[in-house]
């Protein structure tokens, strides 16, 4: 199994609080994602990163900002948690981008009250 | 942007059925990947096979990129094959579309 380890796993948080998700990896890959994860949507990609402090958006990134300041380490915020924010999130990662494997993360299930 | 179809979307077996899922895509694509969700959450790397055929015990996979479709044999299916699975694709930028999933029930 990929070295991919999400903290925490499991989350309840209440509306208008901030949140940190994150994302640890021991593979030294390059790119590393955000997605989540709901019933009628499949899996949606939030924010991805390229490299060290290199980030960027991706298609429901509204409410979400990320950060990374390590090649291990991938943090997703939610800046003022609400409740359509309530989902499974995923971190992904992968060796070289586009055209190599990508691997996941056991999930985080938050949900916001 | 790109479509992601995935058919059936819901597929009741009997244990030691054969079945076969396809995904098919609306562009051209840099790879693809197969995954299997299982009753507890867990996304398995299945198949990274962006064209040609793979095989892994009871699991194939085949990737027609010229004609944007590819399709999972799961061959004598058992109870622990339920769960979602779904197909992935990438079409450059480092993102990776999902399709919405085949969800599929083995019974005993």
């Amino acid at each position: 199994d990929a070295g991919i380890t999400q903290s925490p796993r499991h989350k309840v948080t209440e509306t208008g609080t901030p949140v940190t998700l994150r994302c640890h990896q021991t593979e030294n890959h390059r790119y590393m994602y955000w997605y989540r994860q709901d019933p009628g949507h499949g899996l949606r990609l939030i924010h991805y990163s390229y490299g060290v402090k290199d980030t960027d958006k991706g298609e429901v990134s509204d409410g979400y900002s990320v950060s990374r300041s390590k090649t291990e380490d991938f943090l997703l915020t939610l800046e003022s948690a609400t409740s359509s924010q309530t989902s499974v999130y995923f971190c992904a990662i992968s060796a070289q981008g586009e055209n190599t494997e990508a691997f996941f993360g056991q999930g985080t299930r938050l949900t916001v009250v | 942007g790109i479509q992601v179809e995935q058919s059936p979307p819901d597929l009741i077996l009997q244990e030691g059925a054969n079945s076969t899922l396809r995904c098919n895509f609306s562009d051209s694509v840099n790879n693809l990947q197969w995954f299997h969700q299982n009753p507890w959450g867990q996304l398995i790397n299945l198949f990274y096979i962006p064209s040609g055929t793979k095989q892994n015990g009871r699991l194939s996979a085949t990737t027609v990129a010229t004609e944007r479709y590819s399709l999972l044999y799961i061959s004598s299916s058992q109870t622990t094959d339920s769960g979602v699975y779904f197909c992935a694709v990438n079409t450059g930028g480092f993102k990776t579309i999902f399709g919405a999933g085949t969800r599929l029930f083995v019974k005993a």
